[in-house]
């Protein structure tokens, strides 16, 4: 089975300019989660769909930070301003509902903030 | 205090060696452990899953919960270089919505 899409691999940006990622998760998993990995450290989860709805962003920089998940399918998360300390890979995830344990995850996109 | 912790390492080993990783924890109610490896410039994959106390053994790999004292292990039998990786431990509620939460990870290199 196809994996996790996300694109853009790389990323750099200016502090406070917008910038965006996209998710296509693993075909009939209904569950999705974007999680920030900041370096030398483990992932750290923002926000949790399922389906199109929301079940977590309680740890999601709501200011800043917005994501959705329309169709229940793809998602894209988008970050504006951006702040020198959002540097990290943002790493896409999905599973087949929010009770299973495995969960797949994408290769990540690695932000830069300059 | 952090919910989930996990010595960073870094982790030199000859090839062959067995390989030990730990993670504590302070929230009682995880009821599903997993230990996750992330090679670089990768996502992390599911490596050993593993519900309640107990242990469970993958080939070369063995995974143990200890729920009494909230420690989980990993044991890495006759490493690889291609074991060389980040390990994540990953702790789950036993409830439907329960977020999975990460150790912060240990760095293994195993050389030849």
């Amino acid at each position: 089975e196809a994996g996790v899409a996300q694109s853009p691999r790389y990323k750099i940006i200016e502090k406070r300019q917008s910038v965006a990622f996209w998710c296509n998760p693993i075909s009939g998993h209904a569950t999705l989660y974007w999680y920030q990995q900041i370096l030398g450290q483990g992932p750290k989860l923002l926000i949790q769909f399922q389906n199109n709805g929301v079940v977590d962003d309680s740890q999601l920089p709501k200011d800043r930070f917005s994501a959705e998940r329309l169709k229940g399918v793809d998602s894209t998360l988008k970050i504006q301003p951006a702040k020198l300390e959002d540097s990290a890979v943002y790493l896409c995830a999905s599973s087949l509902d929010t009770g299973h344990y495995g969960y797949t995850f994408g290769s990540g996109t690695r932000l830069t903030v300059v | 205090q952090k919910e989930v912790e996990q010595d960073p390492g870094p982790l030199s080993v000859p090839e062959g060696a067995i390989v030990s990783l730990n993670c504590t924890y302070s929230n009682s109610a995880f009821q599903y452990f997993m230990w996750y490896r992330q090679y670089s410039r990768k996502g992390p994959e599911l490596l050993m899953y593993t519900y309640s106390s107990g242990n469970k053994e993958d080939g070369r790999f063995t995974a143990q919960v200890d729920k009494s004292s909230k420690y989980i292990s990993l044991f890495i039998r006759d490493s690889q270089p291609s074991d060389s990786a980040t390990y994540l431990c990953a702790m789950k509620p036993g409830t439907s919505y329960g977020k999975l939460t990460f150790g912060q990870g240990t760095i293994l290199t195993v050389h030849p």
